[in-house]
């Protein structure tokens, strides 16, 4: 079946101009994560929702961003008025529902191949 | 900081030579994940091993987990030149997977 697509895969903008990624997650994943990963670094966590549960921003780095999930499937990330510390690849991940008292593997997240984005 | 630390940064072997990377973490988890990624793709999910778990195997990957000494190690036997990749190791910091946090990873070549 078909896994998690982000778009677009590559984004280059001018600094100080608003921009917004988009993912499509696995059909029945509940959960959605936002990542970031700057040149060389590990991930780092942005956003997490969560079926009909207020999203977890924590690791959100400015007001400058945010996130949406409509419909409980597909999530938008939005960054506004850009800056060159914004540059890195974007990744999103979805997996099944959370069962905070199972024991299965319910929490493996499969990853889209990311958005590239460049602020000039 | 980081939560989980992988440990080298870079590693260099030959085809058919066994590869350890370890991964070192700071608080109480409920569980730990390995993940790889190869070079502008996506991450590709390869373990997970429960705080209660000590090792585990998939394939040519074994994994291992001291919680007393919150670390990880994963192992690839066997290397082929295809394993050429940055791993990343993943924790839940004991939040039942709400959000995981990832290390630098460690980048592998394996040379033909």
């Amino acid at each position: 079946g078909a896994g998690v697509s982000q778009s677009p895969s590559n984004k280059v903008t001018e600094k100080g101009k608003d921009v917004e990624l988009r993912c499509d997650p696995i059909s029945g994943h509940t959960a959605l994560y936002w990542y970031r990963q700057s040149l060389g670094q590990g991930l780092e966590f942005l956003i997490y929702f969560q079926g009909n549960s207020a999203p977890d921003k924590s690791g959100l780095p400015s007001d400058r961003f945010s996130a949406e999930r409509t419909g409980g499937s597909v999530s938008t990330l939005t960054i506004q008025r850009t800056q060159q510390e914004d540059s890195a690849v974007y990744l999103c991940a979805s997996s099944l529902a959370l069962s905070v008292n199972s024991r299965r593997s319910y929490n493996e997240q499969f990853f889209g191949p990311g958005t590239r984005l460049t602020v000039l | 900081s980081q939560q989980g630390e992988e440990d080298p940064q870079a590693l260099s072997i030959q085809e058919g030579e066994n590869a350890t990377m370890n991964c070192s973490y700071k608080t109480s988890i409920n569980n730990l994940q390995w993940y790889r990624q190869n070079s502008g793709r996506g991450l590709v999910h390869l373990i997970l091993i429960r705080s209660n778990e000590r090792e585990k195997h998939s394939g040519r990957l074994r994994v291992t987990l001291d919680t007393s000494k919150k670390s990880s190690s994963l192992l690839i036997t066997a290397s082929r030149a295809a394993d050429t990749a940055s791993y990343f190791c993943a924790t839940d910091e004991n939040n039942y997977g709400q959000n995981f946090v990832f290390g630098p990873g460690t980048r592998l070549s394996v040379l033909p």
